[in-house]
């Protein structure tokens, strides 16, 4: 079973401050994307990843930036954290571009 | 424009009934199809998929689902719901193995 680890589960931000979320996958999955979940919205992709040191913009990136240092993690960053950034954060990883996905658990992102 | 529709946003069923939910797509060429299951606070499963081949895909826990090329759905079914499927069920669909679009998700509830 595909592991996918994020961390944390929960944070709280405050407006303006930088806020890092993580994830780490245990299965040298080539692919790694990170989501937001909002009510009315669905899954909306926000940056992924085809390998170490790549990172590409998914359909909503502005006021986010992604960081694949490794095979296993996956950073996505906040540098000036916005209220309208309060979501719960999906990390996913995959063998092929459009194969089978496994998600982390979600981080629940509050920015006051 | 490419789309997945999932036209019911809510399902409520008892216990031991059948239920399908539906899912249509707009993308043309060679396609996989895929359903994934949320519990409440939970990320996303992967239940099944399909790519070519017999058009009814078995997939854990009683589901199924039929690929439809002529009515470019893939709905799924399961012929007696549990209160444990009481979840929010994605259909995604991926154009020529590249990149993973989902719909906006079916939330099912099963009464006792």
């Amino acid at each position: 079973e595909a592991a996918v680890t994020q961390s944390p589960r929960n944070k709280v931000a405050v407006t303006g401050g930088k806020v890092t979320l993580s994830c780490n996958q245990t299965n040298n999955h080539n692919n790694m994307y990170w989501y937001r979940q909002d009510t009315g919205h669905g899954l909306r992709l926000i940056h992924y990843s085809y390998g170490a040191g790549s990172t590409e913009k998914g359909d909503i990136p502005d006021g986010y930036k992604a960081s694949r240092p490794s095979q296993e993690n996956f950073s996505l960053i906040l540098e000036l954290a916005t209220p309208s950034q309060t979501s719960v954060y999906f990390c996913a990883s995959g063998w092929d571009r459009g194969n089978t996905l496994y998600f982390g658990a979600g981080t629940r992102l509050s920015v006051l | 424009t490419q789309t997945v529709s999932q036209s019911d946003a809510h399902v409520t069923v008892f216990e031991g009934d059948s239920v399908e939910l539906r899912c249509n797509y707009s993308y043309g060429g060679s396609i996989y199809l895929s359903w994934y299951i949320q519990h409440h606070g939970r990320g996303l499963q992967f239940l099944l998929k399909y790519y070519s081949g017999n058009p009814v895909v078995q997939g854990v826990n009683g589901f199924e689902a039929e690929f439809s090329k002529s009515d470019s759905s893939f709905h799924l079914r399961k012929a007696s719901v549990h209160w444990s499927d009481s979840a929010v069920y994605f259909c995604a669909v991926s154009p020529n193995n590249n990149r993973i679009f989902f719909g906006d998700g079916t939330q099912l509830v099963v009464k006792p």
